[in-house]
């Protein structure tokens, strides 16, 4: 089975901190992708990674960053926490093959006081 | 460009009755569907593909869906449903130009199973 870590379950932060999110994965998966996720808004892809050192901007990466240094590492980084930084962050990851699913892992949620 | 349309919001249904959840999307090329399930506090679970073949795809926990071209529609079903279902939805929609790396998700839909 194919599996995604998350470094946290729950974070809390305060206004204007820089803040890491780890993600790993133990199958040697090319893609992996951040998404955060708010009620009524759905899952929304904040930035992804074909490979290492690859990224490529989602739909709302303003006030994001990420790292892929090593290919089962994929980090986020809010560079100045903001309190509409609040949300659940989900990490994914993905064989780079035609038609292969993301697998997910149990997410972050991240409270910015 | 495509799309995801979940046509309801909240299902609630009695413990044992059939359910059926639906997903409608648009697309100009072939696509790849999915259907995930998110448990509270939980990341996303993969409960079924579509990639080609036959159009009725058996997942887990006893979920089905079919994939329907004329209607682009491609509706969960799962014939008795258990407490242990209650979760919220998400069907997800990836095409061939994009190898599928990325998917476009539905808002989801919460199903609530009551006894």
């Amino acid at each position: 089975d194919v599996k995604v870590t998350q470094s946290s379950r729950y974070l809390v932060k305060r206004t204007g901190e820089k803040v890491f999110l780890e993600c790993v994965q133990d199958m040697d998966h090319e893609n992996m992708f951040w998404y955060r996720q708010d009620p009524g808004l759905g899952l929304r892809l904040i930035y992804f990674s074909y490979d290492v050192k690859m990224k490529e901007k989602g739909d709302i990466p303003e006030g994001y960053s990420v790292s892929r240094e090593k290919k089962e590492r994929f980090s986020l980084i809010l560079e100045s926490a903001s309190t509409n930084q609040t949300s659940m962050y989900l990490c994914a990851s993905r064989l780079d093959r035609e038609g292969q699913p993301q697998h997910f892992g149990d997410g972050t949620r991240l409270s910015i006081l | 460009a495509q799309s995801v349309t979940q046509l309801d919001s909240q299902v609630p249904v009695f413990e044992e009755a059939p359910v059926e959840l639906r997903c409608n999307y648009s697309s100009s090329v072939s696509v790849y569907l999915f259907w995930y399930v998110q448990y509270p506090n939980q990341g996303l679970q993969l409960l079924l593909k579509y990639l080609s073949g036959s159009t009725l795809v058996k997942g887990i926990n006893g979920f089905e869906a079919e994939f329907n071209k004329s209607q682009t529609s491609f509706h969960l079903r799962k014939p008795s449903v258990h407490i242990s279902d209650t979760a919220e939805y998400f069907c997800a929609v990836s095409d061939e130009e994009t190898s599928g790396s990325r998917l476009t998700f539905g808002e989801g839909t919460q199903l609530t199973v009551n006894p």
